[in-house]
């Protein structure tokens, strides 16, 4: 069965701090993986999404960036985290079609101080 | 554009039947999700419609109305484990890799 691992959990950053976040897919191969945000009470805006290794799409211009070093591996960074980037970030992954539905990895709940 | 409006809030009774709606309006539709999320936790698929008429799992169904730009989810046999956070989420042709534009949410409130 597929499975979607995310961490940390919790974070709690600095301003100015980076940010590294991973997310990892199991049972699959060549996902179409995605990062979302979402704000208290509110939507997912999504802000990147991957179609295979190396390839990146942004949604939303801002000081995030994401990366895909292996077909599995998701990352999201930041070099310097605002007090806007505070929010709940949420990797996800889809099998053939939005059918099947997005499966969401736990999330990590990101404070930014 | 492109939008989903769904209500802020619903509030029912455990026990009872609630409908959550879901408007849309987009280029290219091709089909309409929902999710639950509990407080704290990520985001669950329930249902999807890509043609019109009504999809029943369980407890939950969804119903879709293309000519409309108009669905529901319907909860029967409310459950207080029902209080969540339900969002609609379409699919749009003109949108790659798919990709889904997010309702605000409607946060289900049960009172025993």
């Amino acid at each position: 069965s597929q499975t979607i691992h995310q961490w940390p959990a919790t974070l709690v950053q600095p301003v100015g701090s980076p940010l590294s976040l991973e997310c990892t897919v199991e049972g699959t191969s060549n996902p179409n993986l995605y990062w979302y945000r979402q704000a208290a009470g509110r939507g997912l805006q999504l802000l990147f999404y991957s179609v295979g290794i190396g390839q990146i799409s942004s949604e939303v211009p801002q000081n995030l960036s994401a990366s895909r070093p292996q077909d599995r591996q998701f990352i999201l960074s930041s070099k310097k985290l605002l007090l806007s980037d505070s929010g709940f970030y949420l990797c996800a992954w889809v099998y053939s079609g939005a059918r099947y539905g997005y499966t969401f990895g736990s999330g990590t709940r990101l404070t930014v101080v | 554009g492109q939008s989903l409006e769904q209500p802020s809030e619903v509030t029912a009774v455990e026990g009872a039947i609630v409908q959550i709606n879901c408007t849309y309006q987009t280029s290219g539709f091709y089909g309409l999700s929902w999710y639950q999320q509990h407080d704290g936790g990520a985001p669950t698929f329930l249902s999807y419609n890509g043609l019109d008429g009504l999809e029943e799992t369980g407890r939950f169904s969804s119903f879709l109305s293309r000519s409309d730009s108009y669905g529901y989810l319907l909860l029967q046999e409310l459950q207080m484990k029902d209080s969540a956070s339900y969002f609609c989420a379409v699919r749009d042709r003109m949108r790659s890799n798919y990709q889904l534009i997010w309702g605000a949410g409607t946060k289900l409130i049960i009172k025993p």
